[in-house]
């Protein structure tokens, strides 16, 4: 069983949809969890970071940690064709650099 | 801000030859500096970790190998490459302190081992 499971794609959904991306993971101890958003041949960027659980807002996106179930979701409002790249979830535990990665969701908004 | 170069963008070669990819930061100093390597269709895999110059964290058993000769210089280097290397190489570094567990990428090297 992989430490963390991600649906690998495609999810195509039209433009101006509510996107909902998720990972589940299987370590209890993890804490801080990220999101990564990754465009075709470029390196990823941090999109969202959150601590424990609980949600965050950034504009369109809404990070959300559920650790009682060890399932983490990245929602995306109002979907733009620019949305479309692959999306990375990444955890790790307290005081450690290495973070776990799951293997990404390739997302494609249709105009 | 700080800025993290890549080169070369792409690369062919052929099974048997050296490697030697470079990464150079900009805009901060002393970081904690990564590489990974990312397959096609799969999350990406730490190779190696540097908390300073000459420090060398090696996180997988592979042919490859890491320096750090300068503090933002870091170069991942293999005598003989495998099919196997192949895949997109990303030099990272962490955002230190607290954060050191917030990083932000390169734009990675793309290499074709044929």
């Amino acid at each position: 069983q992989k430490e963390v499971e991600q649906d690998p794609g495609p999810l195509s959904v039209p433009e101006g949809a509510i996107v909902s991306l998720n990972c589940t993971y299987s370590n209890s101890a993890f804490q801080y969890f990220m999101w990564y958003r990754q465009y075709s041949r470029k390196g990823p960027e941090l999109l969202m970071y959150t601590y424990s659980s609980g949600n965050k807002e950034d504009g369109r996106f809404t990070a959300q940690v559920d650790k009682s179930s060890k399932y983490i979701s990245l929602f995306i409002r109002d979907s733009q064709p620019s949305d479309s790249a692959t999306y990375l979830c990444a955890m790790t535990l307290d005081s450690n650099y290495q973070l776990i990665w799951g293997a990404g969701t390739k997302l494609i908004i249709k105009p | 801000s700080q800025t993290i170069h890549q080169w070369p963008a792409t690369l062919v070669q052929p099974v048997g030859s050296p490697l030697s990819l470079e990464c150079t930061v900009e805009g901060t100093s002393n970081p904690n500096l990564y590489w990974y390597r990312q397959a096609a269709g799969r999350g990406l895999q730490l190779l190696f970790y540097s908390v300073g110059i000459g420090q060398i964290s090696s996180e997988v058993p592979q042919n490859l190998s890491a320096s750090r000769p300068q503090d933002r210089q870091f170069i991942l280097s293999s005598k003989k490459l495998l099919l196997s290397d192949s895949g997109f190489y990303l030099c990272a570094l962490d955002g230190g302190g607290r954060s050191y567990n917030e990083q932000f990428f390169g734009p990675g090297t793309r290499l074709t081992v044929l």
